[in-house]
């Protein structure tokens, strides 16, 4: 049950894109496509905001997008705000049955 | 709207026991499969168990497999983490996450358990 590999830290100046890669194993990322990504902003819960690989639930903008490529799985956020400052966290099905999140990636907007 | 609320987070002494509490609403609690999650303060989140929608199913994280116990009681919407022989590591704001279709999609604003003599 290894974390999965997320960057410590990525930066983006408003209006730029960024992307948050979440890198596992064929045994959680690579194999099934049951990976989410959360924001987390400072003593709030988790909100999630792509699940399924790339699916986003209703509310969430279309400045979020995710994908995947073999063990690796990204999220984007184009057109930055100030809002998006948080933390980021992916997370994946496993094949035990159980679920693993990555060590999670602070966005700061420059 | 989905509402998640933990209680039962308290100081304890390691080796002790405590059980926390989530009381669901706003969505058919039973048809769900329901998490607990947990974060150390400053740090990433850990999952840390999940029990079926009839409870016939649960699994652990090997950090707690064998102390900690998951249940749930449908009846009343609620869900339950036994936690026996705290660790120091244990110490965490533990979540509570309704599932739907293997992704985690609300989490409650969690409970603080602390593990301290």
């Amino acid at each position: 049950q290894s974390a999965l590999t997320q960057p410590a830290s990525v930066s983006g100046s408003p209006g730029q894109s960024i992307t948050i890669s979440c890198t596992g194993t064929s045994s959680d990322v690579g194999g099934y496509k049951y990976v989410s990504w959360y924001q987390q902003h400072p003593g709030e819960a988790p909100k999630l905001m792509i699940y399924d690989v790339s699916d986003r639930p209703s509310g969430v903008s279309n400045r979020f997008s995710g994908s995947k490529s073999g063990n690796t799985a990204s999220l984007t956020i184009s057109g930055l705000q100030g809002e998006d400052e948080a933390d980021y966290y992916c997370s994946s099905y496993t094949s035990t049955n159980t679920w693993v999140f990555g060590g999670g990636t602070k966005l700061t907007v420059l | 709207e989905v509402q998640l609320v933990e209680s039962g987070g308290v100081v304890v002494q390691p080796g002790g026991s405590l059980t926390l509490s989530c009381a669901a609403s706003g969505f058919t609690f039973g048809d769900h499969t329901m998490h607990w999650v947990r974060q150390v303060s400053g740090k990433g989140l850990e999952w840390v168990s999940l029990i079926s929608w009839n409870g016939g199913r649960r699994d652990y994280a090997d950090s707690v497999k064998g102390r900690f116990t998951i249940s749930r009681d449908n009846s009343k919407n609620l869900l339950f983490l036994q936690m026996n022989s705290l660790m120091t590591e244990d110490t965490a704001l533990y979540f509570c996450a309704k599932d739907t279709n293997f992704n985690i999609d609300y989490w409650g604003r969690g409970t603080l358990v602390t593990v301290s003599s």
